[in-house]
């Protein structure tokens, strides 16, 4: 089945600078890949997704990439507020098992300090 | 905006016990789905549902646990023979169709078993 793997595990940045996180999947099949930001205690919320035919794509301070041919996919934020702090799962869903699982990479832990 | 509800939001219990969590996708939804996050933990697909029946589910979702949605809202999970190992968040989401569409989560219930 799907594995995806996330680095870093922790990550702090100065306030205003960027902030990249990496992922990698190993289903060539997968073709939807959407970042979740979860809050401590809190639901994981949806911020950016990203299909198999695109290549980039922004929504204000946060893109992402995706290299179908390396298997990786990024998320940017670009001048880090305080409150981008969180922990930020990216995850993948393919064509295989039918029920359009998200299979999730392990998180990362983002703070932004001031 | 819509939001899918989950209930309780705190679930105690006694080790053997049965839970059954509750859920209320977004009102025009059409998948269904449970995930399970171990405190520090990444997100875990459980199962999915459509039209009535289960899509996938995976290793985890074994004969302990069913899913119903015995009305035209609710959505739940049952767990039977509850072990401390079932200790999570446990959080229901859903997406108005299936593969390569957001999945929205609700706020999760906390199980807690003794």
């Amino acid at each position: 089945g799907e594995n995806v793997e996330q680095h870093p595990s922790t990550l702090s940045v100065q306030e205003g600078d960027s902030a990249v996180i990496k992922c990698t999947y190993s289903d060539s099949a997968s073709n939807y890949f959407p970042w979740y930001k979860q809050e401590l205690g809190k639901r994981p919320q949806l911020i950016i997704d990203i299909r198999s035919n695109v290549g980039e794509k922004k929504d204000q301070r946060i893109a992402v990439t995706l290299n179908k041919t390396a298997k990786h996919f990024s998320l940017h934020i670009t001048e880090t507020q305080p409150e981008d702090s969180a922990v930020y799962f990216c995850a993948a869903s393919g064509l295989t098992g039918g029920g359009n699982k998200l299979t999730f990479g392990t998180g990362t832990q983002l703070k932004v300090e001031l | 905006e819509p939001e899918v509800t989950q209930t309780p939001s705190h679930q105690v219990t006694q080790m053997g016990q049965e839970v059954i969590l509750r859920c209320v996708p977004i009102s025009n939804h059409l998948y269904f789905y449970w995930y399970r996050q171990i405190l520090g933990q990444k997100v875990e697909f459980l199962v999915s549902f459509y039209n009535n029946e289960i899509s996938e589910k995976s290793e985890i979702f074994d004969d302990q646990f069913s899913v119903e949605r015995p009305d035209g809202s609710n959505f739940t999970l049952k767990i039977r023979s509850t072990k401390l190992e079932d200790s999570a968040m446990y959080f229901c989401a859903s997406s108005e169709s299936g593969r390569g569409q957001p999945q929205h989560f609700g706020d999760g219930t906390r199980l807690s078993i003794l």
